[in-house]
């Protein structure tokens, strides 16, 4: 069975300092993975994707992850957070494996 | 503009009672999806469908029905069967049914039963 986790609940950065969100995978095979954010009461944006090829991605708004086989990982990063950034977080697998969310506040 | 639009946004209904939510997409997109969002468990597969006239069961398909007439339409019917049924519930479409195109989602509708 494939699966995502973000471990950590919430992630609290400074404005203008660097923003980390942690996701990790498990499936059998070549994985599909996503990032998408999501503001208060809202549906999902899609951020960026990692299907194949170069292990660094860049998506929308600054926003860009890294994937690592090795370590089943595909982090989400952004070089410097905007209090704009503030937002739920999900990681997905496919269409069929979500993260439970990270909270990101940054603070002004 | 192209989009997803759920209505209504809000729903409150009374226990024992089916209620149905609408979704419709001006994509021309081929598969749609139904997913349900509860705080701090991230999102769950409901039901999908890759193509008119055709859906498959997600993970948590009991108490919940839903139909594919048209393209345009992919609508999910809350039934009394379900047993915690109050929760925010999205509907999404990609391109096409494959692995690695996006998921493109409506503003949700939040259901309230009591």
């Amino acid at each position: 069975a494939q699966s995502v986790a973000q471990p950590e609940d919430q992630v609290n950065v400074a404005e203008g300092n660097p923003l980390t969100v942690k996701c990790t995978y498990s499936v059998s095979g070549n994985p599909y993975l996503f990032w998408y954010v999501q503001y208060p009461n809202r549906g999902l944006q899609f951020l960026l994707k990692y299907i194949t090829g170069d292990n660094l991605v860049k998506g929308s708004y600054g926003f860009e992850a890294e994937f690592n086989k090795s370590q089943t990982s595909f982090h989400l990063k952004k070089p410097s957070a905007l209090v704009s950034d503030s937002a739920l977080y999900f990681c997905a697998l496919d269409r069929l494996a979500f993260g439970k969310g990270n909270q990101v506040v940054v603070i002004p | 503009d192209g989009g997803i639009t759920q209505s209504p946004k809000y729903l409150f209904r009374k226990e024992g009672q089916n209620v149905t939510l609408s979704c419709e997409q001006n994509l021309n997109h081929d598969a749609m999806y139904w997913y349900r969002q509860d705080p701090g468990q991230g999102l769950r597969l409901i039901y999908y469908s890759q193509i008119v006239n055709d859906f498959q069961k997600g993970d948590i398909a009991e108490g919940y029905s839903v139909s594919r007439e048209k393209k345009e339409s992919f609508p999910l019917t809350v039934t009394s069967a379900q047993k915690n049924p109050t929760a925010f519930y999205l509907c999404a479409s990609s391109i096409f049914s494959g692995s690695n195109s996006p998921l493109h989602f409506g503003n949700g509708t939040r259901l309230t039963v009591t």
